[in-house]
């Protein structure tokens, strides 16, 4: 079967960095998605990876190893309104999205 | 600005008593998405469309059936709500379908059923 592991919830202080993991196993891969999910609200698109390595887009950053099916996002300088369920998503042979159920950011002052 | 719109936001129906959400985009997209998600979980893919072609997923219940009469617009049908189906539906639209295309969302409608 197609599985997507994050882990459900994290806890990270205001204006610090935090590293959200992403495993994955998939039947084939045509890429990996970071979204965003404010309770109550629809995602949002944060990043995209299809080859290896860091992808960098101001505070976050997104890393893939397609050999170790991990993949993690990284947050730096967290502000309150981070607060959010972050869903890592992979697109697999068939170009379908195969969703993870998100793992649900804590920010503390 | 070039979105996608949900409407209702909030859908109330009763036990057994048909209803259905609609969803349009502006984008001009050639794909759009039903999901279903519900709390702390994963949004479940229902159906999609590439242009008029309909692709169900195997696991989608009979109960739901979804309409895409032009580019715009596409709305999801549900036969006889059960207490199962409350839950957030979103709408999403990619401009392709293939591996580099994010999936834009609209807001999502709640439904509850009493």
């Amino acid at each position: 079967g197609q599985n997507i592991d994050q882990p459900t919830e994290m806890t990270a202080t205001e204006g610090a960095i935090v590293q959200i993991n992403c495993t994955y196993q998939t039947s084939g891969f045509n890429g990996l998605f970071w979204y965003q999910q404010h309770a109550g609200e629809a995602p949002t698109f944060l990043s995209y990876n299809v080859l290896d390595g860091l992808e960098e887009k101001g505070r976050f950053s997104s890393f893939l190893s397609r050999s170790k099916g991990y993949s993690y996002l990284l947050l730096k300088e967290l502000q309150m309104k981070d607060s959010a369920s972050y869903l890592c998503a992979v697109t697999d042979s068939n170009y379908q999205l195969i969703w993870g159920a998100g793992t649900k950011l804590i920010i503390k002052p | 600005d070039a979105m996608v719109i949900q409407n209702p936001r909030y859908q109330v129906t009763q036990f057994g008593k048909p209803v259905t959400l609609s969803c349009s985009q502006t984008l001009n997209h050639n794909v759009m998405y039903w999901y279903q998600q519900k709390s702390s979980q994963a949004p479940k893919l229902l159906f999609h469309y590439y242009d008029k072609d309909f692709n169900n997923e195997a696991d989608t219940p009979d109960n739901f059936q979804s309409r895409r009469p032009n580019t715009s617009f596409c709305f999801l049908d549900i036969r006889s709500p059960g207490l199962g189906d409350a839950a957030m539906y979103l709408c999403a639209t990619s401009r392709d379908f293939g591996q580099q295309y994010e999936q834009y969302f609209g807001p999502g409608t709640r439904l509850t059923v009493t």
